[in-house]
């Protein structure tokens, strides 16, 4: 159970080009989705929470107009890397959190990310 | 605000037994976890401690102690597949925000 999928898992592309990265809760209806990036050899950062249906909340210093990240069904969240730079080239990541889920201590699941590089 | 602080970096031989330290400051979180990731690849679940003391998978152990705001992830007869880096993280209870430590980065020689 709790399977998550991301796609698409490698995209290059050139700068100025706006990216969208799917994250899809494949055995289970997906309350809550949060989205990750992860620099070389550094840790996952956490970008955004979304819960389905109502606007996401972003981590101080992510720029919601960059990345822009919509849950419109309780399967899948997308997030929009708008005119995306050099620097916005990195490792994505989502996971998901069930309706299911009673409690708040249980482990959390990650799909199984996207690299972006921009070029 | 919660840290959670790892070694940069471990190594060790095959067969031999590693304990990776997550040492850590929260005001409260639900449990510690701990996660491998393999270069290029996205973290895996390996093990999940929501009470005090031990919890054993196969070659991996975890354990977790409140009372000293410190966790560790054990491995045992290591493997030259068991080189990636190691990850501990916890869901803070006031945020629900799920944190990951610095990391640690594994290196197994034979």
């Amino acid at each position: 159970g709790a399977v998550v999928s991301q796609h698409p898992s490698w995209v290059i592309c050139k700068s100025g080009t706006s990216v969208k990265i799917e994250c899809r809760s494949l055995d289970f209806q997906a309350t809550t989705m949060f989205w990750y990036r992860q620099f070389p050899k550094q840790s996952l950062m956490l970008m955004a929470t979304s819960n389905e249906g109502s606007k996401a909340t972003y981590e101080q210093g992510v720029e919601k107009d960059k990345f822009l990240i919509n849950h419109a069904s309780l399967t899948l969240s997308t997030l929009t890397v708008t005119s995306a730079h050099p620097e916005d080239s990195s490792f994505y990541i989502c996971s998901a959190r069930g309706s299911h889920y009673r409690v708040w201590n249980q482990p959390q699941h990650f799909g199984d990310g996207t690299r972006l590089s921009i070029l | 605000g919660q840290s959670l602080e790892q070694p940069s970096e471990v190594t060790a031989v095959e067969g031999a037994i590693v304990q990776i330290n997550c040492t850590y400051q929260t005001s409260g979180f639900y449990g510690l976890s701990w996660y491998q990731q393999h270069d290029g690849g996205a973290p895996t679940f390996l093990s999940y401690n929501a009470l005090d003391g031990l919890e054993e998978t196969g070659r991996f152990s975890s354990f977790l102690s409140r009372s000293d705001s410190y966790g560790y992830l054990l491995l045992q007869e290591l493997q030259m597949k068991d080189s990636a880096s190691y990850f501990c993280a916890v869901r803070d209870r006031r945020t629900y925000k799920y944190i990951f430590g610095t990391g640690t980065r594994l290196k197994v020689l034979a």
